[in-house]
């Protein structure tokens, strides 16, 4: 069973903010909310991740809810280099992770 | 700083032969090492992962085998290849315990004809 919800495609202009969301209404207390991307034919890339607080790194920032239900992932400016597949994931984060299908973002010129 | 070698980057097979995939960390100890699969156009699933030495934990059924002779080290295999094992390989390695994070290699890309 799927632990997360998100949209199979977005669009974002160069130089907006990307914004994708993602909906994990099961989530227990102890599971953590992890973003990943994957470049066309390339190793998925490590993002961003969180428990309960909001996170910023050089990459993006985090969004989760109070409830925790579910978050937002924002690329602040997003540049063509950031079309990719992006994957939320909620688990414990001490031995595997599941992908789904995730988002295909596309960032138009 | 802790990088995670693979290779090779693209095998063309032929059906019935062996395969033995290699992945190698360096810069870290006692990591969860995993390989996943992704069939073109489908998302990853998880094939095999170890928490140490000889320990190998299969998710899914299947023609393959994997095995961790060294800390750093974790080898995909298959005595013969199908069809259906075609698809993009990935290792990843991981630390252990809650929160942590999974980095990934570049992929081998394995064609069977």
């Amino acid at each position: 069973d799927a632990k997360t919800t998100q949209p199979p495609s977005m669009d974002c202009a160069e130089g907006r903010a990307a914004n994708l969301p993602c909906n994990h209404s099961t989530i227990s207390g102890n599971e953590y909310v992890y973003w990943y991307r994957q470049i066309h034919s390339q190793g998925p890339q490590y993002i961003i991740h969180g428990l309960k607080n909001n996170e910023t790194n050089e990459m993006a920032s985090l969004i989760i809810t109070e409830d925790r239900k579910s978050s937002t992932l924002i690329l602040p400016h997003a540049t063509l280099r950031d079309t990719a597949v992006y994957y939320c994931i909620v688990d414990f984060g001490n031995e595997k992770l599941t992908f789904g299908t995730g988002t295909r973002l596309t960032i138009i010129p | 700083s802790q990088t995670i070698h693979q290779w090779p980057a693209t095998l063309v097979q032929p059906v019935g032969s062996p395969l033995s995939l290699e992945c190698t960390v360096e810069g870290t100890s006692n990591p969860n090492l995993y390989w996943y699969r992704q069939a073109a156009g489908r998302g990853l699933q998880l094939l095999f992962y170890s928490v140490g030495i000889g320990q190998i934990s299969s998710e899914v059924p299947q023609n393959l085998s994997a095995s961790r002779p060294q800390d750093r080290q974790f080898i995909l295999s298959s005595k013969k290849l199908l069809l259906s094992d075609s698809g993009f390989y990935l290792c990843a390695w991981g630390g252990q315990g809650p929160g942590n994070i999974q980095y990934f290699g570049a992929g081998t890309r394995l064609s069977v004809l």
